[in-house]
């Protein structure tokens, strides 16, 4: 059964850092690439990032550019997001999400539980 | 960047309704094209991708259609179990935008 266990939720300052972790399990990880999405209070699913099956190829949303950071250890079968300069607005419910297929443009088929980030003074 | 742009952005159907949610690409996406739902509360679900395939488990009502820029989602008979917000998702380039949402209530 695949299964994408999250970090717990954490409250940070503004301008703080924090870093979330996702294990994986039920899959062979490093065959997929790896996602990171989240959802502001009452808003919308937000894409934020993905890493390529080997962690050489990292995309980000522009919202994010710059001061987030995706990782991945397959040794350990876990993804990571470094959220650095943290603002008021990056404050959401934060997923990670693997896609459905292992080569080509996918989809994103299994989800994690979320990590609650919350950006508060 | 592709911007994907959903309507309408609510709607108010009765059960056994036919439902029918669009999502327009900025840019041509062909098939890569995705529609999850998400319940209150809960973490998305995959319904549909290349703009038409049923995901596993998914009950048959629901359907996909469309190529290109313009894509339609359609509920053959609302269920109570429906009530939810439906995103689509073009997943052909980064970044892999959502639409803005469509959220599906029983009148």
């Amino acid at each position: 059964e695949v299964q994408l266990v999250q970090s717990g939720g954490v409250v940070v300052q503004p301008g703080g850092s924090l870093r979330l972790s996702c294990a994986a399990s039920g899959f062979t990880f490093d065959d997929y690439t790896m996602h990171w999405v989240r959802q502001g209070p009452g808003k919308g699913l937000e894409w934020v990032s993905l890493i390529s099956w080997d962690g050489v190829t990292p995309y980000y949303a522009d919202s994010v550019k710059g001061r987030f950071t995706i990782s991945r250890d397959n040794s350990k079968n876990s993804l990571y997001l470094q959220m650095d300069s943290l603002r008021t607005e990056d404050t959401a419910l934060y997923y990670c999400a693997k896609d459905k297929h292992s080569s080509g443009w996918s989809p994103l088929d299994y989800w994690g539980q979320g990590s609650l980030v919350t950006v508060s003074s | 960047d592709i911007q994907m742009t959903q309507s309408p952005s609510s709607l108010s159907a009765s059960v056994g309704d036919r439902v029918t949610i669009t999502c327009r690409a900025s840019q041509g996406i062909s098939n890569f094209l995705a529609w999850y739902q998400q319940k209150p509360g809960k973490v998305p679900k995959l319904l549909i991708y290349a703009a038409s395939t049923l995901q596993s488990g998914v009950p048959s009502r629901f359907s996909g259609s469309g190529s290109g820029t313009d894509f339609t989602l359609t509920i053959s008979g609302l269920q109570p179990e429906d009530v939810a917000t439906y995103y689509c998702q073009n997943y052909n380039s980064a970044p892999r935008a959502f639409g803005q949402g469509t959220k599906v209530e029983i009148k």
